[in-house]
């Protein structure tokens, strides 16, 4: 299975841009890449997703490297609320039924 | 806009007792996926359904079943309870298995063993 590595955690301070890295060396070439996240007690939430080119909505950018060996999610202006466990997650194409396969993501926390 | 349903939100029950939870996707979505997250720990995949055949598995104990019925609405049965088995268990849905689309989460179903 494709992984993906991420830092433990992550500082911001609000009101500033917040930039996740995410490396995913082995992944393949139909393998997209999610981002969801989850607070505490909470269902995780769907972020952002791509496959190859950048993509924006209103929660956040992801700008993915042209190998497609590591993506970073980009929060343009942290707020309190953003601080929650950030998963990046390949999710392959019809095989594995599809499934999300949650490894260790980044806790991200915001000081106000 | 509708989202993913649980229910029970809260369950407590004993050991060796049977549990069920409930699952209401997302209207259309035909593709469903349980999740259990113990205590500090990540969400482990533990089964999927698409069109009301399992599509996937994972992690379930034998203790466990699932199914996911012609309204497309899926049940996650446990039997034997374990004090290991309290845990948050969610469920997601999708439209269809391709990796492009989102899946959604429910707020999960507490289950507490006793």
């Amino acid at each position: 299975d494709a992984k993906t590595t991420q830092p433990n955690s992550m500082e911001s301070n609000e009101e500033e841009p917040v930039h996740l890295p995410c490396n995913h060396s082995t992944i393949s070439g139909t393998d997209y890449i999610h981002w969801y996240r989850q607070l505490p007690s909470q269902g995780p939430e769907y972020v952002i997703h791509g496959l190859t080119s950048n993509v924006n909505n209103r929660m956040a950018s992801l700008a993915i490297a042209e190998d497609r060996k590591s993506s970073t999610l980009i929060l343009h202006r942290a707020t309190l609320r953003d601080a929650a466990v950030y998963y990046c997650i390949l999710r392959m194409v019809y095989n594995q039924g599809g499934k999300l396969i949650f490894g260790q993501g980044t806790e991200l926390s915001v000081k106000p | 806009a509708a989202g993913v349903i649980q229910s029970p939100r809260h369950l407590i029950k004993e050991k060796r007792e049977t549990a069920t939870l409930k699952c209401y996707p997302i209207p259309r979505h035909d593709t469903v996926y349980w999740y259990q997250q113990g205590p500090g720990q990540d969400p482990q995949f533990l089964i999927s359904f698409y069109e009301k055949m399992q599509s996937d598995k994972g992690s379930i104990p034998d203790r466990f079943s699932a199914q996911q019925f012609s309204d497309y609405h899926s049940e996650l049965n446990m039997s034997s309870l374990e004090l290991g088995d309290s845990a948050l268990y969610f469920c997601a849905s999708s439209l269809g298995l391709h990796g492009g689309n989102t899946i959604y989460f429910g707020e999960g179903s507490w289950l507490t063993v006793v």
